[in-house]
């Protein structure tokens, strides 16, 4: 057990629609990652939050969108959904915030998109 | 887009066997990682090694980073069945060492 909590663990919904996935990092770390895994995509880094402030952007579509709360827990918002969306969404944390070191990962939310 | 490209895509082994998995990478990095992803689950870091360091261990696991071919390798000693997953490597680059980015994976098979 990492210590990151995602929820909801399975998704699944229509084209168009809106989803959000909740991510409670490890207790201490500052920093959480959103991360996107597809079979023709493979691990894509989406977002980086550290301490309730963006930090790093990656491949994140203007779609998407996420927070980091003052609990330190972060949201990553899905909008107008597409087939191509349908993925495991990861989140991650670390105590760090400007220097990699090694990142906790959840157990995923998995987005179906039909 | 990715950064590292690991090979072979996939290995099958017998118990018992020893298991590498080579990872290159296109840019200038801080550090190199590997973790391990069992099937549809989180992925769990095994090991990091900086760029001024040429080698590590921990375990079973031995790392090696050549920074003047942009490449490292993942050796998993006396592999057991549950060594059966995929394996990653990480890499941040200098300037944006808040990115980190995974490799293609390698798909590990250990057969008992």
């Amino acid at each position: 057990d990492s210590g990151v909590t995602q929820t909801p663990k399975h998704l699944i919904t229509a084209t168009g629609q809106r989803v959000t996935l909740r991510c409670s990092p490890r207790s201490g770390d500052l920093s959480v990652y959103w991360y996107q895994q597809s079979l023709d995509q493979g691990l894509q880094f989406l977002i980086q939050y550290y301490n309730g402030e963006e930090r790093a952007k990656g491949n994140i579509l203007e779609r998407f969108s996420a927070q980091q709360f003052p609990d330190l827990h972060s949201e990553l918002n899905l909008s107008s959904l597409e087939l191509g969306d349908s993925a495991l969404y990861f989140c991650a944390s670390s105590v760090v915030g400007t220097r990699s070191g090694e990142l906790f990962f959840g157990e995923g939310s998995r987005l179906t998109v039909l | 887009s990715q950064q590292g490209e690991e090979d072979p895509q996939a290995l099958s082994i017998q118990e018992g066997e020893n298991a590498t998995m080579n990872c290159s990478y296109k840019t200038s990095i801080n550090n190199l990682q590997w973790y391990r992803q069992n099937s549809g689950r989180g992925l769990v870091h095994l090991i990091l090694i900086r760029s001024n360091e040429r080698e590590k261990h921990s375990g079973r696991l031995r790392v090696t980073l050549d920074t003047s071919k942009k490449s490292s390798s993942l050796l998993i000693t006396a592999s057991r069945a549950a060594d059966t997953a995929s394996y990653f490597c990480a890499t941040d680059a200098p300037g944006a060492t808040n990115k980190l980015i995974f490799g293609t994976g390698t798909l590990l098979a250990v057969q008992p």
